[in-house]
C-alpha cells in the first residue's frame, strides 16, 4: 500500500496569500496518478486536480498541481475566501487506492 | 441530472450487519466502475473498495481494513451499487460515500469526479 503524507497539517493564511500544500508518497506513484480534492464541512469532496497537474472542469486557474515520483504539490496562487477548506491528495497508481491525511487551510 | 444518492445508513450494534445502497442517475451506470469511500467524524478519507463493470467481470477489490467483512455488488438493471457490511466494529463508524471515476471503467483514471452526499453509519452498543 502506498502511504501518502500531507504537510503541513494546518496552514494559517490570509486571503490573497499563496498556499503551498505538500503530498509525499512512500513509494513512487506511477505515471503521476495523483489527484487533489477540496472538502468543506458537511460536503463531499470536490475534485480539483488529476494526473498531478491537470485541472478538473470548472476549477479556477489559481489552483495548480505539480510534482512526480514521490513528491507532489498543490498551489493556490491567491487565496479567495471560499478556498478555506481541507485538501486531500489521492493516488490511483496502484490497485489499493489511498488518500493522504489532509491539510486544513484556515483563515489567519 | 447526474447524481449519486446513498441510503441505508443508521445505528447498528457491534457485530451486526448493514447494507448500503447507491442509486445512480444521469450517466451510463453499467459502464462505470463504482467505488466506496468512508470518512470518520473529523478524520480523513479512506478508500473502502470498488466494483468494476460487467465488461471487467464485476471484479472487486477492498481495503485491508474491511476485506472479508464487506462486500460490494451492483445491479445494473436498477442503476444501483451496494455495500454489504458484516461483523461491524466501532471503528467502522463513518460517513460512507459512493463515488465514480470520470471515464467509466479504466484503471488509469480512478480518481473521482462525482460523489454522493454520503450516509452515516454508527456502530455502537
Amino acid at each position: 500500500e502506498i502511504v501518502l503524507t500531507q504537510s503541513p497539517g494546518t496552514l494559517s493564511l490570509s486571503p490573497g496569500e499563496r498556499a503551498t500544500l505538500s503530498c509525499r508518497a512512500s513509494q513512487s506513484v506511477s505515471s503521476s496518478y495523483l489527484a487533489w480534492y477540496q472538502q468543506k464541512p458537511g460536503q463531499a469532496p470536490r475534485l480539483l486536480i488529476y494526473g498531478a497537474s491537470s485541472r478538473a472542469t470548472g476549477i479556477p486557474d489559481r489552483f495548480s498541481g505539480s510534482g512526480s515520483g514521490t513528491d507532489f504539490t498543490l498551489t493556490i496562487s491567491r487565496l479567495e475566501p471560499e478556498d478555506f477548506a481541507v485538501y486531500y491528495c489521492q493516488q490511483y497508481g496502484s490497485s489499493q487506492l489511498t488518500f493522504g491525511g489532509g491539510t486544513k487551510v484556515e483563515i489567519k | 441530472e447526474v447524481q449519486l444518492v446513498e441510503s441505508g445508513g443508521g445505528l447498528v450494534q457491534p457485530g451486526g450487519s448493514l447494507k448500503l445502497s447507491c442509486a445512480a442517475s444521469g450517466f451510463t451506470f453499467s459502464g462505470s466502475a463504482m467505488h466506496w469511500v468512508r470518512q470518520a467524524s473529523g478524520k480523513g478519507l479512506e478508500w473502502v473498495g470498488r466494483i468494476r463493470s460487467k465488461a471487467n467481470s464485476y471484479a472487486t477489490a477492498y481495503a485491508a481494513s474491511v476485506k472479508g467483512r464487506f462486500t460490494i455488488s451492483r445491479d445494473d438493471s436498477k442503476n444501483t451499487a451496494y455495500l454489504q457490511m458484516n461483523s461491524l466494529k466501532t471503528e467502522d463508524t463513518a460517513v460512507y460515500y459512493c463515488t465514480r471515476p470520470p471515464y467509466g471503467d479504466f484503471i488509469s483514471y480512478w480518481y473521482f469526479d462525482l460523489w454522493g452526499r454520503g450516509t452515516l453509519v454508527t456502530v455502537s452498543s
